[in-house]
């Protein structure tokens, strides 16, 4: 009955450093989000997975964010040559199946400081 | 572009007190909306789900009301708590247009305290 778990739950890291944020979703769920969230705002959409297909990486702020889902479950999230505008908290969500009437379950987020 | 505004940013009320969060959208091509609760630390969780073709949403002392063709939707805490201290969201979920996907929008959040 676990939800889902992102890790680590807080990163410093210094500008140009590159990172990887952990996701596991719940089990057997189909669809991922990414989610980014700065200080004092609401969540905006990065990516969204269907199974290890990524559907729509529309949200994602630069080439510098990539995501993958290779089997279909575990998601990571990778920044690279991290800039100090990066620093939000990172949320996972995961929902059953794909279709708009699904709820989506968030994680407890990831809270990255780029120094 | 969809925008949802939320306001007031922050609300402090006293316990007992019956409250409004308002919550605007500016394009009414949406599937649903929903409201979330989130706690300092903690993920978000879903408090209410309100389906495009619907006008409300009752859960225990919350209550939600969706008016789709002004844009508006507002979450009623009856005899608020101090547990009920923590950040509301408002999110809508767009129409899929064309390669997009169901993803959510957020508004900002109204901050909300309900001191002892």
């Amino acid at each position: 009955g676990a939800g889902v778990s992102q890790s680590p739950r807080y990163k410093v890291a210094k500008r140009g450093q590159d990172v990887a944020l952990r996701c596991d979703p719940i089990s057997g769920h189909v669809s991922l989000f990414w989610y980014q969230q700065a200080l004092g705002q609401g969540p905006e959409f990065l990516t969204y997975f269907q199974n290890e297909a990524q559907l729509d990486k529309s949200g994602l702020p630069s080439d510098r964010f990539f995501a993958e889902r290779p089997e279909g479950s575990v998601s990571t999230l990778k920044i690279q040559r991290t800039q100090q505008e990066d620093s939000a908290v990172y949320l996972c969500a995961s929902s059953l199946r794909r279709g708009l009437q699904e709820t989506q379950y968030f994680g407890p987020g990831t809270r990255l400081l780029v120094l | 572009k969809q925008e949802v505004t939320q306001i007031p940013a922050a609300l402090s009320v006293p316990e007992g007190e019956n409250l409004v969060l308002n919550c605007s959208f500016t394009d009414s091509a949406i599937y649903n909306l929903q409201w979330f609760r989130q706690d300092p630390g903690k993920g978000l969780t879903s408090l209410l789900l309100i389906q495009s073709s619907q006008r409300e949403q009752t859960s225990g002392r919350l209550n939600a009301s969706l008016d789709k063709s002004s844009g508006r939707s507002t979450l009623y805490i009856a005899a608020s708590q101090p547990g009920d201290s923590a950040t509301y969201l408002c999110a809508v979920r767009p129409f899929i247009t064309q390669g997009g996907s169901e993803k959510l929008v957020f508004g900002k959040g109204t901050k909300l305290t309900v001191n002892p």
